[in-house]
């Protein structure tokens, strides 16, 4: 069975300087990873995914994650982070049939002037 | 182009009262599934339908309905409500039945009074 931990529900940092939220999945068979950001009222929006191929994968806005395998990680990674990027984050890992995803239970980053 | 659209954007109900949500998906989607978000928590899967047809079911109880139309739109439609059915419900609509990328609306807020 699929399943995702997101290790912090809050994230403070400060603007302009570099953060990692943390993800790490369970998945029995092919491994389709995607972040999700969701701002206040709003729906979900597709920040990266991996699929297969490099573990490097990049996404809008500046945010890149990384596959590892081995310590079945997708940690999401930004290096100088802005006010706007004040959103819950979703981490999320597909099942094995149909389009069913399975979310972690979301980090909060709050950015600090 | 026109994203995921959902109507009504937010209602309040009484308990014992029956709701039905709608969903247009993206132009030539033919998969929307649907997702509840519990304040605090990430979405959970509720149903995917593709060309009409039910393709996954999550956890939930029968009192939980829904399907699609011939244009690909789609209803959930919830009987007998309860306070826990307050919640966001997300619809996410996908080019096929495993493409693997979903693209969420920005959700239909209930509340259970």
């Amino acid at each position: 069975a699929q399943s995702v931990t997101q290790l912090d529900s809050q994230v403070p940092v400060f603007e302009e300087a570099p953060v990692e939220l943390r993800c790490n999945y369970s998945s029995s068979v092919s491994v389709y990873l995607f972040w999700y950001v969701q701002y206040p009222n709003q729906g979900l929006q597709l920040l990266l995914k991996y699929l297969s191929g490099s573990t490097l994968v990049k996404g809008i806005n500046g945010f890149e994650a990384e596959f590892n395998k081995s310590q079945t990680s997708f940690h999401l990674r930004k290096p100088s982070v802005h006010i706007s990027d004040t959103a819950e984050y979703f981490c999320a890992v597909k099942g094995d049939t149909g389009n069913q995803f399975y979310f972690g239970t979301g980090t909060s980053l709050t950015v600090i002037p | 182009d026109a994203g995921v659209t959902q109507s009504p954007t937010h209602l309040i109900k009484t308990r014992g009262q029956h709701v039905t949500l709608r969903c247009s998906p993206i132009s030539g989607h033919k998969s929307v599934s649907w997702y509840q978000q519990v304040l605090g928590q990430g979405p959970q899967f509720i149903f995917q339908y593709y060309e009409k047809e039910e393709r996954g079911r999550g956890n939930f109880p029968d009192r939980f309905s829904a399907r699609q139309f011939p244009n690909y739109s789609s209803e959930l439609n919830v009987n007998a409500l309860l306070l826990g059915d307050s919640a966001l419900y997300l619809c996410a609509s996908s080019l096929d039945a495993n493409t693997g990328e979903l693209f969420f609306g920005e959700g239909s807020r209930l509340t259970v009074l």
